[in-house]
C-alpha cells in the first residue's frame, strides 16, 4: 500500500484566518515532506523531517509552521497567509530519508482570499 | 544552467508513436533518479526509478549515463492514457524536480 492521505481536499481561506493542513501515511515511513505546487510549475519543497524531528526547512516564510506529531502524521498550520500563497500543497513520505523514492499525497489545494 | 533541465514540450504524438524524453542534471553527486508523471490537477505519481544499468518496466525504458549526467525516458507505443507531464526528478541531498514536459498522445 503506497497511499499517502491529505485532508482537507480544498481550502479557501481568509488573510486573517488560521488553519490547518494534514497529511498520514502508513507506510512505516520515516522521513515526510511538505511541497508547494503552483500551476504550471514543479513541486518545491518546503520542509522535511526526518524521524520526526525537522531536518529542512527551505527558508519558507513563519506563516507557514509545520508539525510532526508521530510517525505517521504531518501537519502544515498556517496563518496570515498571503493570496500569493495559494497553490496546490503536496505531502510525500519515503522509506527513510531524502535519496528514497517519495511517494505524494493528493494535495490539499489553497486558496487564500 | 538549472539543476535538472528537460526537453521543452509540449511533445504532440498519435497512438502507436514512440516518444523519448531526456534530461540533463548539473550535479554530478547526484545518487537517484527518477521519473515521475503528473496528470493534469493531481499529485505526481512514481514512474520509474533510474538505475545505472538501464531498467525496463513494460513500454517504458529508462537510462542513466552519470558520465554525461543525462537520462531519458522512452515510451514505446504510446497510449492517450500516457497524456501527462513527465517529471525527470534527481537527488543529490533533495529531490530536485526539472520543469517537466508535458505529452499529448491524440488518436
Amino acid at each position: 500500500d503506497t497511499e499517502v492521505t491529505q485532508t482537507p481536499k480544498h481550502l479557501v481561506m481568509g488573510m486573517t484566518n488560521k488553519k490547518s493542513l494534514k497529511c498520514e501515511q502508513h507506510m512505516g515511513h520515516r522521513a515526510m515532506y511538505w511541497y508547494k505546487q503552483k500551476a504550471k510549475k514543479p513541486p518545491e519543497l518546503m520542509f522535511v523531517y526526518s524521524y520526526e524531528k525537522l531536518s529542512i526547512n527551505e527558508s519558507v516564510p513563519s506563516r507557514f509552521s509545520p508539525e510532526c506529531p508521530n510517525s505517521s502524521l504531518l501537519n502544515l498550520h498556517l496563518h496570515a497567509l498571503q493570496p500569493e500563497d495559494s497553490a496546490l500543497y503536496l505531502c510525500a513520505s519515503s522509506q527513510v530519508g531524502e535519496m528514497d523514492e517519495q511517494y505524494f499525497g493528493p494535495g490539499t489545494r489553497l486558496t487564500v482570499t | 544552467r538549472k539543476e535538472v533541465e528537460q526537453d521543452p514540450g509540449p511533445f504532440n504524438v498519435p497512438e502507436g508513436a514512440t516518444v523519448a524524453f531526456n534530461c540533463t542534471y548539473s550535479n554530478s553527486a547526484s545518487q537517484s533518479f527518477f521519473w515521475y508523471r503528473q496528470d493534469c490537477r493531481k499529485e505526481p505519481k512514481l514512474l520509474m526509478s533510474v538505475y545505472s544499468s538501464g531498467n525496463e518496466d513494460g513500454r517504458f525504458t529508462a537510462q542513466l549515463n552519470r558520465a554525461s549526467q543525462y537520462i531519458s525516458l522512452l515510451i514505446r507505443d504510446s497510449k492517450l492514457s500516457d497524456s501527462a507531464t513527465y517529471l525527470c526528478v534527481v537527488n543529490g541531498g533533495k529531490l530536485i524536480f526539472g520543469q517537466g514536459t508535458e505529452l499529448s498522445v491524440k488518436p
